[in-house]
Order: C-alpha cells, then structure tokens, then sequence
C-alpha cells in the first residue's frame, strides 16, 4: 500500500509566525504532488502543487520538495488566524493508474 | 457558472436503502474521483475514472458503485452493503495526466 504521511498536529504557533508543516510519500514513483487547505466542515481547496526538487513561492506560501528523502513541506510565513485549518499533503501515483493519494492532514492553529 | 456540483448537500437515508451521489462538472476535466471522508480522517479514494466508460476500484470500493457514461457525470451509488456509509463525500476532477485536482462542495451522508 503507497502512502503519504503527515503528523496529524495539532501545530500551533503564534500569529506573524512561520508555520512549517511536513509530508513524507512511500511510492519513489510519484513526481506530483499538492496541497490543500481545508477548513472544518468544508471541501479542500488547493493551495500549492510541486512537480520539482527544490523551493516553490507563491505569496506567503512555500512548497518545498526532496525527491531524494521522499519528503514534501509547506512553509507559511506571517501566518494568520484565518490559516487555522487542516492541510492536506496529496501525491499523484504515476503508474497505470494516475491515483490522487492524501494524507491524513496536519491541524493548523493560529493563536492571535 | 462554472465547476464542479455536488448535490445534495446533505443526505440521509435508511439503513438498508442505496443511494445515488451526483457529480456534475463544465470544467472539461477527464479525470473524475470520489473519496470518503471521516471525522478527524484523510481523505480515502473509492473510485476513480480518467475517462468515459472506464473507472478504477479505489482503497475502499466494497460497498460502492458507479458509472462514468458522460464526461460530465460521475455519480456515486452507496449500496446497502456498505457496512458503514455514514461520511462527508468529496467528489474531485482534474485534467488527465501529472495535475492538481478540484474538488466540489461534498455531500453529508447521514444514514439512520
């Protein structure tokens, strides 16, 4: 069974804070892989997806990838209470399949 | 409008009695998954489907069915052998390939 896993948290850190949350993958097969944020009650959103080694920015939002060490991260930076939720490490499994494979999640908390 | 809609919101059923989830999406995406989620979980695929007429059992298929007869539809049936069908239901589609997928607003399955 390939798999993706996240320490399920929660994580808090204090508001203006970097929040560094970590995702290890099983399949060396997978070259895809994405974040979602979901708050409680609500569908997963997309936040960041990372197909290369090395560092991807968008905004507050870092994506960080080692395919070496099978190991994907997301880094937020000047987090914010409205950034409390769970994220979500996904990996696409790249054999005949195309299986979009998730985490259990990281729980997020923001302390104002 | 376009997207991905899940209808209805939230469902609840007898024990013992299928029912059918709807998933509709004008996205143009080839690639359609359903996943099941439960409190405090990850999300677990059930099926999958990268093209019409073709689908994928997932991790936890017993107890499901679908079809895939329009690019547009993917509808999920919980059978009756479903031991526990009790969940938040994510419907998900994406480009075929290596990409992100999108997910719809979900269906609360309560089963009485």
């Amino acid at each position: 069974q390939k798999e993706v896993e996240q320490n399920s948290g929660p994580l808090s850190v204090p508001e203006g804070a970097i929040a560094s949350l970590n995702c290890t993958y099983s399949d060396r097969g997978s070259q895809s892989f994405f974040w979602y944020r979901q708050y409680s009650g609500k569908s997963p959103e997309l936040i960041m997806s990372i197909y290369s080694n090395g560092d991807k920015e968008d905004g507050r939002f870092t994506a960080q990838l080692n395919k070496a060490s099978q190991y994907v991260s997301l880094l937020i930076r000047d987090s914010q209470p409205s950034d409390s939720a769970t994220y979500l490490c996904a990996a696409l499994q790249m054999d005949s399949s195309y299986k979009l494979i998730f985490g259990s999640g990281t729980r997020l908390l923001v302390r104002p | 409008d376009g997207g991905i809609t899940q209808s209805p919101k939230y469902l609840f059923r007898k024990e013992g009695q299928n029912v059918t989830l709807s998933c509709e999406q004008n996205l143009n995406h080839d690639a359609m998954y359903w996943y099941r989620q439960d409190p405090g979980q990850g999300l677990r695929l059930i099926y999958y489907s990268q093209i019409v007429n073709d689908f994928q059992k997932g991790d936890i298929a017993e107890g499901y069915s679908v079809s895939r007869e329009k690019k547009e539809s993917f509808p999920l049936t919980v059978t009756s052998a479903q031991k526990n069908p009790t969940a938040f239901y994510l419907c998900a589609t994406g480009l075929q390939g290596a990409t992100e997928a999108f997910f719809g607003q979900g269906t609360r399955l309560t089963v009485v």
